[in-house]
């Protein structure tokens, strides 16, 4: 069936590691997105790609990376540079304003 | 820049009782709102959405109002469920489609 599939649903990391996590969705959408959210707060944008083979940053994009290789998968890496990663990882696709979400990944910094 | 907000963060409310959950946006130039429900530990689940040319939208059980004068959205539940509590976010868009969200409003039905 449609949707968007994000793994692993919980991700432990140690400190100063990179960890990627995937975001895979087959509703034909152009665009893909990946949120953040902390304990209480909305969502905060990270990344963004409107078509395969290009991306542009959200309004916290430090600390993190992203690939668009494929129109189906829209990874997130969380580099050791990212202060604070522990939190709760949101994709979304779209081909319009209606964003659609996938389940999440909870990542917790140990 | 611009930004989205709630006007409380937490509602209870009775059941079989209608919610009001309030939001307000700062972003004059948004062409598109969009409610989500999202439950605890899941993804947002798209409710209803409201085009900027328009002041009401109706779905099953919910209805959304768009007052652009004072940059002000609501979202109306009829008959609240126990199945209703969660967080409610409203979210804005521009021609990009990149979202903007609020803090959320958390919504608790009382049996």
């Amino acid at each position: 069936d449609g949707g968007i599939t994000q793994s692993p649903k919980y991700l432990f990391r140690k400190e100063g590691q990179n960890v990627t996590l995937s975001c895979e969705q087959n509703l034909n959408h152009d665009a893909m997105y990946w949120y953040r959210q902390d304990p209480g707060q909305g969502l905060r944008l990270i990344y963004y790609s409107q078509i395969v083979n290009d991306f542009q940053k959200g309004d916290i994009a430090e600390g993190y990376s992203v690939s668009r290789e494929k129109k189906e998968s829209f990874p997130l890496t969380v580099t050791s540079a990212q202060k604070n990663p522990t939190a709760f990882y949101l994709c979304a696709s779209s081909d319009g304003p209606r964003a659609f979400f996938g389940q999440g990944t909870r990542l917790t910094v140990v | 820049g611009e930004s989205v907000g709630l006007h409380l963060p937490t509602l209870s409310v009775q059941e079989g009782d209608n919610s009001i959950i309030n939001c307000a946006y700062s972003n004059s130039a948004s062409d598109y709102f969009i409610w989500y429900k999202q439950e605890s530990g899941k993804g947002p689940q798209f409710i209803i959405d409201i085009r900027s040319n328009m002041d009401k939208r109706q779905g099953q059980r919910v209805t959304v109002l768009l007052n652009k004068t004072v940059k002000h959205l609501s979202l109306q539940i009829a008959a609240t469920q126990p199945g209703d509590s969660a967080v409610y976010f409203c979210a804005e868009s521009k021609t990009d489609y990149k979202l903007s969200f609020g803090a959320g409003t958390t919504v608790t039905v009382r049996a």
